[in-house]
């Protein structure tokens, strides 16, 4: 079945870019999404990006995917402390229809001042 | 409303009872999402449902779980006889129509504890 994986934890310095990885089995078509969720709050759609690109950017956030090696990564520039949080990447299929989102088990970044 | 609106926010059960969860999907939203946030589990699906009809519902640990759509509005997630590994976050999510690419928006979910 389809899995997604994140290492769990990164912390960076104010104003340095932060990178999260992820990494997905499913080969088909999908949509791949990067949400944030902060403390005590739902999760918040940041970005999503098509398996036939390679890259996407919105104002300080890149998503770069390399479909070859099944990655995906969320580039954060200039990163604040209001960006602590935990990043969950998630991706769906045409194996379910593009109906279902499977989760990583979440990175948590700290932004320290 | 505004956003999807989950209740209630918090529910500390004993072991062995019935609960009811409740999701308030964002009006006109036809596609409804139930998730399972538990530590070190990640998010779980449970079941999707679009208008009042359950095209998936693979996600449900255990004939336990149940859920329903009525009015392809409000939802509810009923667990029976709870047990100590059910307390999680349970998050619904709504969707305009489920297909691909569309965004979904997340309530802020229920924390269920089972003692």
């Amino acid at each position: 079945g389809e899995d997604v994986e994140q290492s769990l934890f990164l912390s960076v310095r104010e104003g340095d870019s932060s990178v999260i990885n992820c990494t997905y089995t499913d080969s088909s078509s999908t949509y791949l999404y990067w949400y944030k969720q902060e403390p005590g709050a739902g999760l918040q759609l940041l970005t999503y990006i098509f398996s036939n690109m390679d890259m996407k950017q919105d104002q300080r956030l890149t998503v770069l995917l390399n479909k070859k090696d099944k990655h995906l990564s969320l580039r954060i520039a200039d990163t604040q402390t209001g960006d602590s949080a935990i990043y969950f990447c998630a991706e769906s299929s045409m194996n379910t229809g593009f109906q279902k989102l499977v989760f990583g088990t979440g990175t948590r970044l700290l932004v320290s001042p | 409303g505004a956003g999807v609106s989950q209740s209630p926010s918090n529910k500390v059960t004993e072991k062995g009872k019935d609960v009811e969860l409740r999701c308030d999907p964002i009006s006109g939203h036809t596609a409804l999402y139930w998730y399972r946030q538990s530590l070190g589990q990640g998010l779980e699906f449970l079941i999707y449902f679009q208008g009042n009809s359950a095209p998936d519902k693979s996600g449900l640990p255990s004939d336990r779980f149940s859920a329903e759509r009525t009015g392809g509005s409000v939802s509810t997630l009923t667990i029976q006889r709870t047990q100590q590994e059910d307390s999680a976050v349970y998050l619904c999510a709504s969707s305009f129509s489920g297909s691909r690419g569309t965004e979904a928006f997340f309530g802020q979910g229920t924390r269920l504890t089972v003692v």
